[in-house]
């Protein structure tokens, strides 16, 4: 049983540069999130999609950033031309909407990325 | 503008103690109320959720007890193990889950021998 994962672990890049993560969900799962955490604060929302679809983004994400998620598999939150201020811990999680019950199961979340912008 | 806050900042408990987290959310429309725990360098992991239909829910040493007219609920965490120590979030969502979390600050417990 593989929980959710994301690559890279670390991330050290100079201000102005583009960063590329990667999330891959529980299998089957059909809804994945991506979440921000700055140090000492809770995860804040970014957007989430349901299979291919990205239902939802946050206004904390800027034009600088965009996410995909193709085939409703893995996910990628792209930053580009990075600035200090993106320096934080970015979590993916991901869960699944039975379309039954309408009831969702437990976000599950991966281990996050770290990205420090010099 | 936040929407789920939570005290206190940093916590101390003597082991077998218990640890008490509380949280306060202003949207009448959150309907789903977990918590998580989260080490150093790791992702959050769910302890225990509970909805607004009942008062209060135990799972072993943890539990839940949520005031729906207060729009509060609370984290205790009966016989507290250094294993224990870690930062604690509230959360809540709309919908029944099916929505994004809206986290609390956060709470580090530290559990004391």
């Amino acid at each position: 049983d593989t929980g959710v994962s994301q690559d890279p672990r670390h991330k050290i890049t100079k201000r102005g540069q583009n960063v590329t993560f990667r999330c891959d969900p529980i299998s089957e799962h059909n809804r994945l999130y991506w979440y921000r955490q700055t140090l000492g604060q809770g995860p804040e929302f970014l957007t989430y999609f349901q299979n291919e679809a990205q239902l939802e983004k946050s206004r904390l994400l800027s034009d600088r950033f965009s996410a995909e998620r193709p085939k409703g598999s893995f996910s990628t939150l792209e930053i580009q031309r990075t600035e200090q201020g993106d320096s934080a811990m970015y979590l993916c999680a991901s869960s699944s909407l039975k379309r039954t019950s309408g009831r969702q199961e437990t976000q599950y979340f991966g281990p996050g990325t770290r990205l420090l912008v010099l | 503008q936040q929407q789920v806050k939570q005290s206190p900042q940093s916590l101390i408990v003597q082991k077998g103690g218990i640890s008490i987290i509380n949280c306060a959310y202003e949207n009448t429309a959150f309907d789903y109320f977990p918590w998580y725990q989260q080490f150093p360098g790791k992702g959050p992991a769910l302890l225990i959720a509970i909805r607004p239909d009942v008062s209060e829910k135990k799972e072993g040493r943890f539990t839940i007890s949520f005031n729906k007219s207060a729009k509060q609920f609370s984290l205790h965490i009966m016989d507290s193990q250094p294993g224990d120590s870690a930062t604690y979030f509230c959360a809540a969502s709309k919908n029944f889950g099916n929505e994004k979390l809206t986290f609390g600050t956060g709470t580090r417990l530290t559990i004391i021998p």
